[in-house]
């Protein structure tokens, strides 16, 4: 079975400053996609970003990037220039070619002013 | 304005009772998908679905059923035999599009025991 994990429940930050987040997974498949979603107070999902495992080039969405390595099945999130709204619990998820999707227990983000 | 809805947005169960949450979408998607969550705690996978009339267990079905009778609906009946039932339920859906797989997800059900 696939599994994701997350070792930071918490983290905080300063306004404007960068903050790492960290995952981890596990498969035998070499095909698949890792995604991280944000769930503000609202609990919403909200895609934050998405990363195809056959694509070297790591993903980018304007402050949001990762760091995707296959060999050490990690995939990271950076956030740039943190933003109050950037506060929320921040999963990170697993989806192999059947389309069933895992996630990970997230990390709750405090951007703090 | 297309989506997925859940409804109700909140579900009170007596002990004993059966309850249905409704999740409908009409983004013409193929799979659809229940998750539940806990306080603090990250998405469990209850069902999902690929096609209509198919479903396939995910890592906490026991308590639960599903129907996918049509394309746009995807309800969860939270039996008498879950006996933890109380959680937020997230219902999501996704197409199959190869290069631009991701979930879409309903704004959740918040169900509690009374």
């Amino acid at each position: 079975a696939q599994t994701v994990t997350q070792s930071q429940p918490e983290m905080s930050v300063q306004e404007a400053e960068t903050v790492t987040l960290s995952c981890t997974y596990d498969t035998s498949e070499s095909n698949y996609y890792l995604f991280w979603y944000k769930q503000p107070p609202s609990r919403q999902m909200i895609l934050v970003i998405r990363q195809e495992a056959y694509k070297q080039q790591n993903a980018t969405e304007n402050r949001f990037s990762v760091n995707f390595q296959k060999a050490a099945k990690s995939f990271s999130l950076k956030i740039s220039d943190s933003q109050l709204g950037d506060t929320a619990m921040y999963f990170c998820a697993f989806m192999r070619n059947n389309n069933d999707m895992r996630f990970g227990a997230g990390t709750r983000l405090t951007v703090k002013p | 304005d297309g989506g997925i809805t859940q409804s109700p947005k909140y579900l009170f169960r007596k002990e004993g009772q059966n309850v249905t949450l409704s999740c409908e979408q009409n983004l013409n998607h193929d799979a659809m998908y229940w998750y539940r969550q806990d306080p603090g705690q990250g998405l469990r996978l209850i069902y999902y679905s690929q096609i209509v009339n198919d479903f396939q267990k995910g890592d906490i079905a026991e308590g639960y059923s599903v129907s996918r009778e049509k394309k746009e609906s995807f309800p969860l009946t939270v039996t008498s035999a879950q006996k933890n039932p109380t959680a937020f339920y997230l219902c999501a859906s996704s197409i199959r599009d190869p290069g631009n797989e991701k979930l879409f997800f309903g704004s959740g059900t918040q169900l509690s025991v009374l």
